[in-house]
């Protein structure tokens, strides 16, 4: 069981706009504006999306945002396209025992 | 721009310790702004983080892990190791190394960029 917690996967048509949701507690998320996303294609490695809950690294595209209210962290693509259709996964600061966690992740299709 | 790669063997007897080192290029690991981490991922599952390191030593690992783990530095070689002992088929996954960025004074460990392209550790007789 992952300490942070995503839907199993979500779907959209292109040109729709997506949520995946990354929820945690006062002792991760809720307490530090420190959660980044990841994009995973199959095989090959995690790709940093967004930092910080809502900062893009430089060459991703706008249409990936992020944001956070209380203990949920939420990552939103606008205009999908095919070419999103991979695993993502949240990940946050977690304090000084814990460290580091990562939500179990979420698969999206592009129908 | 910055790189990492793991190398390590790709298949490991049950019980014994599982050695991974992880090569950075394209900049140095004395960073003072970065630790160096691994994280795991068991086939078909999701990520799990390992541990970091700072160029001066200090560590940092997953309580649910930290008995069998040991992560090293060697700035000479601009490289990091894990060691992880007594695995079981439960370890196989593919690890993976990444540069973890921190934040602020504090030190909170903030986002993992960029990672290797991984390595698959099969645990098995």
């Amino acid at each position: 069981q992952s300490a942070l917690t995503q839907p199993a996967s979500v779907s959209g048509s292109p040109g729709q706009s997506i949520t995946i949701s990354c929820t945690g507690t006062s002792s991760d998320v809720g307490s530090y504006n420190l959660v980044s996303w990841y994009q995973q294609h199959p095989g090959k490695a995690p790709k940093l999306m967004i930092y910080e809950g809502s900062k893009r690294p430089s060459g991703v595209s706008n249409r990936f945002s992020g944001s956070k209210s209380g203990n949920t962290a939420s990552l939103t693509i606008s205009g999908l396209q095919a070419e999103d259709e991979a695993d993502y996964y949240c990940c946050s600061y977690a304090g000084s025992s814990t460290y580091v966690v990562f939500g179990g992740g979420t698969k999206l299709t592009v129908l | 721009q910055l790189q990492l790669q793991e190398s390590g063997p790709g298949l490991v007897k049950p019980s014994e310790t599982l050695s991974l080192t992880c090569t950075v290029s394209g900049g140095s690991i004395s960073s003072s702004s970065y630790y160096w981490g691994w994280i795991r991922q068991p086939p078909g599952k999701g990520l799990e983080w390992i541990g970091s390191i700072y160029y001066s030593g200090s560590t940092y690992y997953n309580p649910s892990l930290k008995s069998r783990v040991t992560i090293s530095v060697d700035t000479s070689k601009n490289q990091f190791s894990l060691k992880l002992s007594s695995v079981t088929a439960a370890d196989t996954a593919v690890y993976y190394c990444a540069r973890l960025a921190i934040f602020g004074v504090v030190s909170y460990f903030n986002w993992f960029d960029p990672w290797g392209q991984g390595t698959l550790v099969t645990v098995s007789s």
